[in-house]
């Protein structure tokens, strides 16, 4: 049963093109919801935590929004530099399961010049 | 202030063969997780402590798979005897709350079973 769902798989974008990435969920009881990027050979890099619907954050060229069946992280004016495969993962339920994040598979960014 | 720092960062074994993968959290965080990343994949958590306690280790394979965290600091994962299967990276990752916060994850150790 998937809890975590991205699209799409792959995007790739020319510097200055803005975008959207999608990420749905069925979980009931969302306790958080948190984007990451991964660079080849990384690890997951923190960026959002999202809690409730209607909520937005922002960070340099990126902002992610939440509603009660998605997020959506968009891009404003991309640059090489944000290439990378971005995760959305859900933390949800609680007892022994709290902290356990659901990670979808990941959307991979490309960005060229 | 220094992240959470896996070592070693590449392992190669051959299969049965016993393999060890060590991580240090951010100071100061009490929870620590082990995840296993496999290609095209997003993280899957193997294990989680609150300090020396694992409190989630439902998906641990405990067959062949053993963590510790024996001080409620430093963390040790082992798989012995090693399958192919096992390739994947494992990522350890520290939070400073008991769930909600955000997890900061290291660069990971890469294992490739032959």
């Amino acid at each position: 049963e998937d809890q975590v769902t991205q699209s799409p798989e792959a995007l790739r974008l020319q510097e200055g093109e803005s975008s959207s990435l999608n990420c749905s969920y069925t979980v009931s009881g969302l306790r958080g919801l948190f984007w990451y990027r991964q660079d080849p050979g990384k690890g997951p890099e923190f960026l959002f935590t999202l809690y409730s619907a209607g909520e937005e954050k922002e960070k340099e060229r990126l902002k992610a929004t939440l509603t009660k069946k998605e997020s959506f992280l968009h891009i404003t004016a991309p640059k090489p530099e944000d290439s990378a495969t971005y995760l959305c993962a859900v933390n949800a339920r609680g007892g022994s399961t709290l902290g356990r994040l659901y990670f979808g598979r990941g959307t991979q960014l490309t960005v060229w010049p | 202030e220094a992240g959470v720092v896996q070592s070693p960062r590449y392992k190669i074994i051959e299969k049965k063969q016993p393999v060890a993968f060590w991580c240090n959290p951010i100071s100061g965080h009490n929870t620590l997780y082990w995840y296993l990343q496999n290609l095209g994949q997003g993280p899957e958590l193997l294990i989680r402590y609150e300090n020396e306690e694992a409190v989630d280790d439902s998906q641990l394979p405990k067959d062949r798979f053993s963590a510790e965290r024996l001080k409620g600091v430093d963390s040790t994962l082992k798989i012995q005897p090693a399958e192919l299967g096992d390739s994947a990276v494992y990522l350890c990752a520290s939070s400073s709350g008991q769930g909600y916060d955000e997890q900061f994850f290291g660069p990971g150790t890469r294992l490739t079973v032959l």
